[in-house]
């Protein structure tokens, strides 16, 4: 049984461009969550999405927004990237609101 | 605000010694507790939690404590191995109808053989 899978592993970006990370949560599970992970700190959360839906938001800007596909399946977009938005992003899947289990994280570089 | 605070940074043990991380949250309505070891490469994996309505809860070498007056909790390990070197953090969720976890910042655990 596949646990959380996250790409790509790591991304190097450029001020201003945009990305896109992707997410497939562990079998069994329709929940998704998103957290950014600065170096030397724990997670934050950005977002999570429950039938297709944001169901909850963290304090982070409409540069960030979500998708979560019929599969389950989400994807992470971060618009305009700043220098800040370094960090390792975290997705993390459960079963409606059951304990939450985490992928390895992709690690997004911006210069 | 939502706040979860975490001690120490890092930690520093002999192996076969026991290893105590402490947590303190600021939401009282907060009812659920988990615990993550954070190995590079390998993600975040929960290894231990406690609901609200529990004051202790162990697992083999690992055990939870929760202390709702005072707003903490802790982690113990004991006998600890090498292989339970990693990054640990707790995390505390907010009042029920909210999803999130609120993270401590770390704490960087290294066994000594």
């Amino acid at each position: 049984d596949a646990g959380v899978t996250q790409s790509p592993t790591h991304l190097i970006k450029t001020r201003g461009q945009q990305v896109t990370l992707r997410c497939s949560p562990k079998s069994g599970h329709d929940t998704v969550s998103w957290y950014q992970q600065a170096l030397g700190q724990g997670p934050q959360f950005i977002f999570q999405y429950y039938e297709e839906e944001e169901r909850q938001r963290g304090n982070f800007p409409d540069r960030f927004s979500g998708h979560q596909f019929p599969n389950y399946s989400s994807e992470l977009n971060v618009n305009a990237l700043l220098l800040g938005d370094s960090a390792l992003y975290l997705c993390a899947s459960s079963l409606f609101n059951s304990e939450q289990f985490f992928g390895p994280g992709t690690r997004l570089t911006v210069l | 605000g939502e706040n979860v605070e975490q001690h120490p940074s890092t930690l520093s043990v002999q192996e076969g010694d026991s290893a105590v991380i402490k947590c303190t949250y600021s939401d009282s309505a907060s009812n659920y507790f988990p615990w993550y070891k954070q190995e590079l490469g390998k993600g975040s994996q929960l290894i231990i939690d406690i609901r609200s309505n529990v004051g202790e809860k162990k697992d083999q070498r690992i055990a939870v404590t929760l202390n709702k007056t005072a707003k903490h909790f802790s982690l113990h390990i004991t006998e600890t191995q090498p292989e339970d070197s990693a990054v640990y953090f707790c995390a505390a969720t907010p009042a029920s109808g909210t999803y999130k976890y609120i993270f401590g910042t770390g704490t960087r655990l290294k066994v000594l053989a």
